[in-house]
């Protein structure tokens, strides 16, 4: 199972650029998301989808598109590159939070995708 | 107020050491809570669920204290390879949402 494959694993943009991070997965989850992570920051959510169609913002959606047009695949475009985007990206994928649960499941993360913008 | 809070460290401690953490959470209604670990330019990997009082996992143990909204990480006769940044994550009601601590950094020393 080759669980959540992100690409590519570096890049470098210059600013204005853009350009679309890929994240896949082969767990049938409807649940996925993308992160960025920067030093003293933690985790921040960018955007979320519960499944094929739908999207949503996290904490930190400017500058960010996503779709879903399959369960499988959940792209991450940024519109015109900035400095500040400078940043290392995580896509995560999980099963949908049952309605009738108070539990939530834990997200399956790929390897990252490592972004320098100048 | 953060929806997760760590202590940053670091937390430097000699092999066999007994170390825990601690994470305080702002949502009274979370129920399930997660401790991911980092190593070092790599991607958060599940170390442990805890989805009621406690859990626990050989060395590894969780302790949830919901009065006080705070889960803490308990690694008992740390090894090298313990080194690493331990996450704690916490839901957002009803959601699947997860906000995520900004990681303890531990280094067990030789």
């Amino acid at each position: 199972n080759a669980g959540v494959t992100q690409t590519p694993k570096f890049q470098v943009l210059k600013t204005g650029q853009s350009m679309t991070l890929q994240c896949a997965q082969d767990m049938n989850h409807e649940y996925m998301s993308w992160y960025r992570q920067d030093p003293g920051m933690g985790l921040r959510l960018i955007h979320y989808s519960v499944g094929a169609g739908i999207t949503d913002q996290g904490e930190v959606p400017n500058g960010y598109n996503v779709s879903r047009s399959t369960t499988e695949d959940f792209p991450l475009r940024l519109l015109s590159a900035a400095p500040s985007q400078t940043s290392v990206y995580f896509c995560a994928s999980s099963p949908l939070y049952p309605e009738k649960s108070s539990y939530n499941s834990p997200l399956h993360f790929g390897n990252g995708t490592r972004l320098t913008v100048t | 107020r953060k929806e997760v809070e760590q202590d940053p460290g670091p937390f430097n401690v000699p092999e066999g050491a007994t170390v825990a953490f601690n994470c305080t959470y702002s949502n009274s209604a979370s129920q399930s809570f997660f401790w991911y670990r980092q190593d070092c330019r790599k991607e958060p990997k599940l170390l442990m669920s805890v989805y009621s009082s406690g859990n626990e996992d050989g060395r590894f143990t969780a302790q949830l204290n919901r009065a006080s909204q705070y889960i803490s990480l308990l690694i008992r006769d740390c090894k090298l390879s313990d080194s690493a940044t331990y996450l704690c994550v916490a839901p957002q009601t009803g959601a699947n949402n997860l906000f995520f601590g900004t990681g303890t950094r531990l280094t067990v020393i030789p």
